[in-house]
């Protein structure tokens, strides 16, 4: 079994829909993260739980809210979105939530705002 | 200022070739990690390899190769006899803590390597 997972692969909405992205991973892993990235620019970490409790949150937009319900579950809610939020966002998971830590990554979810 | 540069957006090789992607980084703390993935179209980040700032050994993995120097604040990643399977993006990642830690990726580099 794939060790992250990520659902939808691809999502379509419109600026007034909400949404929401899910993540799980089956490693037995403690931290979670979500990325996000866009056409030419670099990959931007948004946000990492460890243990279910938020770590850090790198200054993103409250359209965008985490939910992290236990150690195996992430999810990204969206809400109002603009255009320029189209990208590819990435679930991670790692053992500890250290830095240095491996980090496995899903597939992906590929998100175009109308 | 912390970044990391990866001057190649895309290379493309023959088969069998031998290539290297260029990842300099930039950073005012001692203490740091850098890290290679590979992101093929499946889209899914896979992990290379990680080497801390005190280590600067270069390091070999069957075709994979990397040249870490501090000196010229470098990291080079080298794949000998290229395959079609080493096609894909690959990025370049700087890992430091100034009181919550912080991930600085490279924009990428494209490789395509030719049958």
């Amino acid at each position: 079994e794939t060790g992250v997972t990520q659902t939808p692969r691809h999502l379509v909405m419109g600026m007034t829909n909400k949404k929401s992205l899910k993540c799980e991973q089956h490693l037995g892993h403690n931290a979670m993260y979500w990325y996000k990235q866009s056409a030419k620019k670099p990959l931007e970490l948004m946000f990492v739980y460890n243990f279910k409790e938020q770590t850090e949150n790198n200054s993103v937009p409250s359209r965008f809210s985490p939910e992290c319900p236990n150690s195996s579950h992430l999810f990204l809610h969206l809400h109002t979105l603009q255009p320029e939020d189209s990208a590819l966002y990435l679930c991670a998971s790692s053992q500890d939530g250290q830095y240095t830590d491996t980090q496995y990554f899903g597939p992906g979810t590929r998100l175009t705002v109308l | 200022a912390q970044k990391v540069t990866q001057a190649q957006t895309e290379i493309s090789v023959v088969e069998k070739e031998d290539v290297t992607l260029d990842c300099v980084y930039e950073t005012r703390d001692t203490t740091y990690y850098l890290f290679w993935y590979k992101q093929p179209p499946s889209g899914e980040l896979v992990f290379l390899i990680r080497r801390n700032s005190f280590d600067e050994q270069n390091e070999i993995s069957g075709r994979y190769s990397w040249n870490f120097q501090k000196s010229t604040s470098s990291f080079n990643f080298t794949i000998t006899a290229s395959q079609v399977v080493d096609s894909a993006v690959y990025f370049c990642a700087l890992i430091f803590t100034s009181g919550t830690y912080k991930y600085i990726f490279g924009t990428g580099t494209r490789l395509k390597v030719l049958a």
